[in-house]
């Protein structure tokens, strides 16, 4: 069974400019997780989506980050425009809807904005 | 709104021997699991063990063991005949029952060497 894919593993970009980032869950899990990991930290939340409905995004700074998972499959995460505080890993996870607590993650993707 | 915290950030150990990990949280649910996540540096987050608040009886699996106390709030990893491929950043976790939602809140991490 393949886990969660993440693409890209690294980006670089400079300040101002937009990034994205495409995730696709174990198949089958109904449930898709964004965290963000700053460095030396814990991941925190920015939004859940159960199938293509996100459910929980109170933890997501609107004003730039936006989000869709349009299939209820794979989602993208999208920072426009990026600043430098946003430099991090975004990670992704996937869970069943019912009978399953367990949240996968993917590998993450490290974002550095300079 | 819960709130986990690890008081150690490194920890060292010797190759074979025991350690311990510590974990609290604050929470006014009743409800609830308790997970501990490795994270090395590759970053991808494995599930060490996770516990259910229900249950009294501790976890295990193979070589680690929780420690649950829910009247202390505290939930604390250890880690037996410690192996190389231990090393890497320990995350204790809290997740409300699915029932209430299913955000994990995560402690602050510690960096766990397990040396030759």
């Amino acid at each position: 069974e393949a886990g969660v894919v993440q693409s890209p593993r690294y980006k670089i970009i400079e300040k101002k400019q937009p990034v994205a980032f495409w995730c696709n869950p174990i198949s089958g899990h109904n449930t898709l997780y964004w965290y963000r990991q700053n460095l030396g930290q814990g991941p925190e939340l920015l939004i859940r989506y159960e199938n293509e409905e996100a459910v929980d995004d109170s933890q997501l700074p609107k004003d730039r980050f936006s989000a869709e998972r349009l299939k209820g499959v794979d989602s993208t995460l999208k920072i426009q425009p990026a600043e430098l505080g946003d430099s991090a890993v975004y990670l992704c996870a996937s869970s069943l809807v019912t009978g399953n607590y367990e949240q996968y993650f993917g590998p993450g993707t490290r974002l550095t904005v300079t | 709104a819960q709130t986990v915290t690890q008081s150690q950030p490194e920890m060292s150990v010797q190759e074979a021997e025991t350690v311990t990990l510590s974990c609290t949280y604050d929470t006014s649910e009743n409800n609830y699991y308790l997970f501990w996540y490795k994270q090395p540096p590759s970053r991808q987050m494995i599930l060490v063990i996770r516990q259910e608040a229900y249950k009294q009886q501790n976890a295990t699996e193979n070589r680690f063991s929780v420690n649950f106390q829910k009247a202390a709030k505290s939930f604390s990893l250890k880690i037996s005949d410690s192996q190389l491929g231990d090393t890497a950043m320990y995350f204790c976790a809290f997740m409300k029952h699915r029932t209430s939602g299913s955000r994990l809140t995560f402690g602050e991490g510690t960096q766990l060497t397990v040396n030759p």
